[in-house]
């Protein structure tokens, strides 16, 4: 594709769902990073896949949440009994090799746990 | 700890105007980057600084990197309405796969 595409744009949830967050990457980018953004702060670091595995998870803050990327393209970011503290705009980014080549970022998702 | 600080948070500033947004980090890094975003929207690339000393302009922005003192400065010369957004560095940090960035400056140009 053109582009770095999320799915969906907007999510809305009740507090304790599960939701599924989808990340098509630019086509033959083999590095897919996920951050999450509050509002009013920076990006924070969630993980890092380097083809199918993931090379840095160390940002996941809790086991509610997972992520998944099985054929090296497409990946998904799962939230377990999700809080209202998890709110915020999950951004997704691809590159070609690594941070040692141009990342861009897709538009995001807002998810807002209610 | 991998810190990245960035100053002012917050920038009003008058069209024509110059001004510098400040950027430190905590330890030796292997790049930094200066994103820009709009409201609503993603972040766009500005920016790849690689070594010390490096400056890289486009248009009214210049962006420099001092790795000594572990400090970027993104320059502004004279301000015009649509340089508006938010501006974030971004490091990444020797020996580390993660970009960390830092909290933000949010510029705006008034007439």
């Amino acid at each position: 594709g053109a582009g770095v595409s999320q799915t969906p744009s907007n999510k809305v949830t009740e507090k304790g769902k599960y939701v599924e967050l989808r990340c098509d990457p630019i086509s033959g980018h083999t590095a897919l990073y996920w951050y999450r953004q509050s509002l009013g702060q920076g990006p924070e670091f969630l993980i890092y896949f380097q083809g199918t595995g993931a090379a840095d998870d160390s940002g996941l803050p809790n086991d509610r949440f997972f992520a998944v990327r099985p054929e090296g393209s497409v990946s998904t970011l799962k939230i377990q009994r999700t809080e209202r503290g998890d709110s915020a705009v999950y951004l997704c980014a691809s590159s070609l090799s690594g941070w040692d080549t141009e990342a861009f970022f897709g538009q995001g998702t807002r998810l807002t746990v209610v | 700890e991998l810190k990245v600080e960035q100053n002012p948070l917050f920038l009003s500033m008058q069209e024509g105007k110059n001004y510098t947004i400040y950027c430190n980090y905590s330890t030796t890094s292997d790049r930094l980057y200066w994103y820009r975003q709009d409201p609503g929207k993603s972040l766009e690339s500005l920016f790849v600084l690689l070594s010390n000393g490096a400056v890289k302009q486009e248009g009214r922005l210049m962006a420099s990197l001092d790795t000594k003192a572990r400090l970027s400065t993104l320059h502004i010369t004279a301000a015009v309405h649509d340089l508006s957004a938010t501006y974030f560095c971004a490091v990444v940090f020797y020996n580390t796969d993660k970009l960390i960035f830092g909290t933000g400056t949010r510029l705006q140009v008034f007439p």
